[in-house]
């Protein structure tokens, strides 16, 4: 089945510091890719949509200043953490739509544990 | 805004046990609707999805009914297995032809043999 992989798989930083993940779809090219994150026990919060080609669409109340999202290319997303603080702690996961699905289907990455001290 | 509310966890149940995990969405329109489950260590994966109302999704012997009535879309097995333990997230998209989810907190069910 279609693939989404995510890299680092976990990271730790220290605070003021960047830090940068990537996402892939392996097997399927994306026009767009979605961002999350995950608190504990929590629900994921979408954080940004990524678009290929062009401007990220940010959610309301993340910092696209904080969270530079860059879609380089059919099959690659990355997301910038920016001079990061342990309050940045999380679990960020990306999705890419199926293009064969119509959309409906989201294939999803496994995640990427970022700890800040 | 749009919000999904799925009952709170964790679930513990023996194995061939009756599952059901309840979710209720809000939405301004009329969403599509999806439970996703993530697996220890894996993504989520789509497991049923129902697009309008009185559809049902049904995958690996769990099924969901699209209730607009009732806005619910409770997640049903006859007879859960320790294979599938792991946690389940309710999720919709409501705008038409809008890929962009919202997810309910997700509940975390454990079988035991």
């Amino acid at each position: 089945g279609a693939v989404v992989s995510q890299h680092p798989s976990w990271v730790i930083c220290k605070s003021g510091t960047s830090v940068k993940i990537e996402c892939r779809s392996l097997d399927f090219q994306a026009t767009t890719m979605f961002w999350y994150r995950q608190f504990p026990k929590q629900s994921l919060m979408l954080m940004a949509t990524s678009n290929e080609g062009s401007k990220a669409t940010y959610e309301q109340g993340v910092e696209k200043d904080k969270f530079l999202i860059n879609h380089a290319s059919l099959t690659l997303s990355t997301l910038t953490v920016t001079s990061a603080h342990p309050e940045d702690s999380s679990f960020y996961i990306c999705s890419a739509p199926h293009p064969g699905t119509g959309g409906y289907e989201q294939y999803f990455g496994p995640g990427t544990r970022l700890t800040v001290t | 805004g749009d919000s999904v509310t799925q009952m709170e966890g964790p679930v513990t149940l023996s194995e061939e046990a009756f599952l059901t995990i309840n979710c209720t969405y809000t939405a301004t329109g009329y969403p599509s609707l999806f439970w996703y489950v993530q697996y220890p260590g894996e993504g989520l994966q789509l497991l049923l999805k129902a697009t309008k109302a009185d559809d049902k999704g049904s995958n690996k012997g769990f099924e969901a009914t699209y209730r607009k009535e009732t806005t619910s879309f409770h997640l049903e097995k006859g007879s859960v297995q320790v294979s599938d333990s792991a946690v389940y997230f309710c999720a919709l998209s409501d705008l038409a032809g809008s890929e962009k989810l919202v997810f309910g907190k997700g509940t975390k069910l454990t079988v035991n043999p």
